[in-house]
Order: structure tokens, then C-alpha cells, then sequence
């Protein structure tokens, strides 16, 4: 996965409960981002990083967090999890290079019950 | 938030048959598009990308693109069941400085030996 490491791969939590997912990249690049996929709603954007110390929201930012606090590492905080989070996440960043292209982590599959 | 709409399928061709996938995205300014293939359970992974009018051929693939007519697909020669996936079109917006990428939903492709 192109350098991009996700953990966990899955997990289960109860209605309430927080979680942070943590991504991490090794190949220095600046922009990150955090998705999630549902099923027959395709990949939706939930914050992303332009550089370390920044964030900005997506489509679908309400009900989480996120923290880039270094250049390589990207984590999506959930404070109080809902069943409507349940889905797989996927943290992707940009390559340089000119062709700007995507490259996504395994991601992480969670269920809230 | 600008669209991309890809016809969700199922796509069904026999084996050797030309697979063709569509996508058409509502901002006329965008200049990056690419296309994802992902297999059941995994994440994304960039097939190819194209910036100009035209065909672009990668082996059996080719993308092909018409800024005019806001449209782009991506045509599948001799396909084989390993290509069996879904395929998601995604076109690059900048918005304040920082780039992200839009996602179709994608479209789901069985090819039957």
C-alpha cells in the first residue's frame, strides 16, 4: 500500500465509546487524508491535511477529529461513536512528483454497535 | 462540492471482450482525472491517471478524455477475470490552496470466463 500503514484493521466498539485510528506514511509527502466508504455511497472525505500543523474539513467531518501533528503521521479521533460510523475507513496521501496521485492505506474496518 | 457520476452497474462482459467504463463530473474546470480499481476487501488502487484530451494507453488499458463534453472512461481490452472489481473515476479539486479528489461511486465489473 504504497507506504501507508493503518491501524488497527478492525474494531469493534460500543455506542459511546472513543477510538482513534492512526495512519502513518514513509515517504515524506505533505497532504493526507482520512475517507470513508459505505456501501453504494462510494469514498467520502472526511478531513484532510494540506502539511504538518494543518486540517481542513471534508464532505462528512461531523463526529470526528484529527490531528497531524507531525509530517508522517495522520489519526482520526472518534469522541463518541455512533452506529452510523460504522463503515471502513481508508487513509490515503499524495505523492509529489507532478503527478499528485492518491495512494491509500489497507484501512480499517469498524462496527459500532 | 462538485459531482462525479459513474454508472454503478454491474458491468458483466466475457472474457476477452472490451470493458468500457464511464464517468462525468460537473466542474468544466477541472484538469485531473484518475481511475481506481478496487477489489472486494481492499483499498483503492490507482490504475491510471490523465490531464489532456485524448487517449491514454497503459497495456490493456486505455483512459480517454473529453474536457468539452465533461466525460471520461476507461476502456478494458481482452478482459479477464481478474479484473473483476469496481472501478472509481475520480476527478482532483483545489479548493483554498490545498488539492483533494472527488470519487464516483464506482462502478462494479464482473468479467465471466
Amino acid at each position: 500500500n504504497a507506504g501507508v500503514t493503518q491501524t488497527p484493521k478492525f474494531q469493534v466498539l460500543k455506542t459511546g465509546q472513543s477510538m482513534t485510528l492512526q495512519c502513518a506514511q514513509d515517504m515524506n509527502h505533505n497532504s493526507m487524508y482520512w475517507y470513508r466508504q459505505d456501501p453504494g455511497m462510494g469514498l467520502r472525505l472526511i478531513y484532510y491535511s494540506a502539511s504538518e500543523g494543518t486540517t481542513d474539513k471534508g464532505e462528512v467531518p461531523n463526529g470526528y477529529n484529527v490531528s497531524r501533528l507531525n509530517k508522517r503521521e495522520f489519526s482520526l479521533r472518534l469522541e463518541s461513536a455512533a452506529p452510523s460510523q460504522t463503515s471502513v475507513y481508508f487513509c490515503a496521501m499524495t505523492s509529489g512528483g507532478g503527478t499528485d496521485t492518491q495512494y491509500f492505506g489497507p484501512g480499517t474496518r469498524l462496527t459500532v454497535l | 462540492q462538485k459531482e462525479v457520476e459513474q454508472n454503478s452497474g454491474p458491468l458483466s462482459v466475457p472474457e476477452g471482450a472490451i470493458a468500457s467504463l464511464n464517468c462525468t463530473y460537473s466542474d468544466r474546470g477541472s484538469q485531473s482525472f484518475f481511475w481506481y480499481r478496487q477489489y472486494s476487501g481492499k483499498s483503492p488502487e490507482l490504475i491510471m491517471f490523465i490531464y489532456s484530451n485524448g487517449d491514454k494507453e497503459d497495456g490493456r488499458f486505455t483512459a480517454q478524455l473529453n474536457k468539452a463534453s465533461q466525460y471520461v472512461s476507461l476502456l478494458i481490452r481482452d478482459s479477464q477475470p481478474s479484473d473483476s472489481a469496481t472501478y472509481l473515476c475520480a476527478v482532483k479539486e483545489w479548493k483554498g490552496g490545498s488539492e483533494k479528489l472527488v470519487f464516483g461511486k464506482g462502478t462494479k465489473l464482473t468479467v465471466n470466463p
